[in-house]
């Protein structure tokens, strides 16, 4: 089964550090989703790309955070600097879409972050 | 967004059916109805999805209601890896080159399975 791949699977780091986060989606998916999941929040969107391009950042704090697809079959997300508050379970997606929104999006293991 | 009403949390006897309700006073009428579920310490996976008419897959049913305004996903035989918060989410079907892809997770329904 193709699956989406996330590294690291944890990763603990004090304040002020940088974090960077990858993501490999499933080959031939052309959109590529980060989400963040907490307790008090839920889960929420942070930013997307459809064929390397971004489409929607929005959900992201600008100041710390930054996402990229140098290629294909690469995503990242950096914080920099990290904060307590950035402590959370940071998921990939991918999918492919073409002209329509019924298709399914695929989600990694996610990325456990503490930020101490 | 149209905005979906599940209920926080529901019980269920392993080997029973389970149906796990969703209300969308508020979908027009071109938003798909999505099921997502995730498993502890995992991340969300696909459920299922309908626009009108029932569906049914290898994992699940969803019976939609005639007006469109709730819907139920129906695990036949639940077991205890069914055991998962389960998501109602709507997505609009955009004819475009910029669908709307776009999740929005809600609190979801935690479903507990008892042996």
């Amino acid at each position: 089964d193709a699956r989406v791949t996330q590294t690291p699977r944890h990763k603990v780091t004090e304040m002020g550090q940088e974090v960077t986060m990858r993501c490999q989606p499933i080959l031939g998916h052309n959109t590529v989703f980060w989400y963040r999941q907490t307790m008090m929040q839920g889960l929420e969107l942070l930013a997307y790309f459809r064929n390397r391009a971004p489409l929607d950042d929005s959900g992201m704090p600008k100041d710390r955070f930054s996402a990229e697809m140098p290629d294909a079959t690469l995503a990242t997300l950096k914080i920099q600097p990290s904060e307590p508050r950035d402590s959370a379970v940071y998921f990939c997606a991918s999918g492919f879409y073409y002209r329509s929104s019924t298709d399914t999006q695929y989600f990694g293991p996610g990325t456990r972050l503490t930020v101490l | 967004d149209a905005k979906t009403t599940q209920p926080n949390s529901m019980e269920s006897n392993e080997e029973e059916p389970v149906h796990l309700p969703c209300n969308h006073s508020t979908i027009s009428g071109t938003d798909y109805i999505h099921w997502y579920r995730q498993l502890p310490s995992q991340g969300p996976e696909y459920v299922i999805h309908g626009l009108t008419s029932n569906v049914n897959n290898r994992m699940a049913s969803l019976a939609i209601a005639e007006d469109r305004k709730s819907s139920t996903l129906i695990l036949h035989r639940a077991t205890l890896r069914d055991a998962a918060v389960y998501y109602c989410i709507l997505r609009g079907y955009v004819i475009s080159n910029f669908g709307n892809e776009k999740l929005t997770f809600g609190t979801g329904t935690r479903l507990t399975i008892i042996p």
